[in-house]
């Protein structure tokens, strides 16, 4: 078990370009999350799975953005369109359901630069 | 609607030097408190997490933390610095209850081990 996997690590990318990230989790966790962090902030929740279903999105997730997690195992999040204001560390977590408690490991972060 | 304020952004201490990191939270409803360390371009690792019970808790790393309910604090302390704990801190809330497993973050205190 390695842990929460996130590619790429670093991406730059034109204004109105499309961009993809992708986030493995940690085997077996049933629940994956994506927040934003951006220079001088703690992150940010942007949305939440619980195996394939996506229960909860945050207002912060405009229209351009989507994420799926097809079969409950790996995640994708896509920004069409890229703004200036969408330079941020891409963070995703994973966790599995114990009682009522879980706790969340986070991946080391897709770092996004919009030029 | 939760809100963590942890009240120093940046915090420069002497090596083997105590410290302590102060964090408020607001909430309307019980929760989780959490303490998250961030090392440069690095994601987040959790130090420690209060639950319920003893409102003092160890955490890795030689840090701990005590919940105060009345005064809705967490601070997060250490009594002897070393250079390797300079890092991002994050303090964070989640509803304890169920159906909402998103983590509200503060802005994080920066700490800096001065040799």
């Amino acid at each position: 078990d390695t842990g929460v996997s996130q590619n790429p690590r670093h991406k730059i990318t034109k204004r109105g370009q499309n961009v993809t990230f992708r986030c493995d989790p940690i085997s077996e966790h049933n629940r994956l999350y994506w927040y934003r962090q951006t220079l001088g902030q703690g992150p940010e929740f942007l949305t939440y799975f619980q195996n394939e279903a996506q229960l909860e999105k945050s207002r912060l997730l405009s229209d351009r953005f989507s994420a799926e997690r097809p079969k409950g195992s790996f995640s994708t999040l896509e920004i069409q369109r890229t703004e200036q204001g969408d330079s941020a560390m891409y963070l995703c977590a994973s966790s599995l359901d114990w009682q009522d408690f879980t706790e969340a490991f986070f991946g080391q972060g897709t770092r996004l630069t919009v030029v | 609607a939760q809100s963590v304020t942890q009240l120093d952004s940046q915090v420069p201490v002497f090596e083997e030097a105590p410290v302590e990191l102060r964090c408020n939270y607001s909430s309307s409803v019980s929760v989780y408190l959490f303490w998250y360390v961030q090392y440069p371009n690095q994601g987040l690792q959790l130090l420690l997490k209060y639950l319920s019970g003893s409102t003092l808790v160890k955490g890795i790393n030689g840090f701990e933390a005590e919940f105060n309910k009345s005064q809705t604090s967490f601070h997060l302390r250490k009594p002897s610095v070393h250079i390797s704990d300079t890092a991002e801190y994050f303090c964070a809330v989640r509803n304890s209850g169920a159906g909402s497993y998103q983590l509200t973050f503060g802005k994080g205190t920066k700490l800096s081990v001065i040799p």
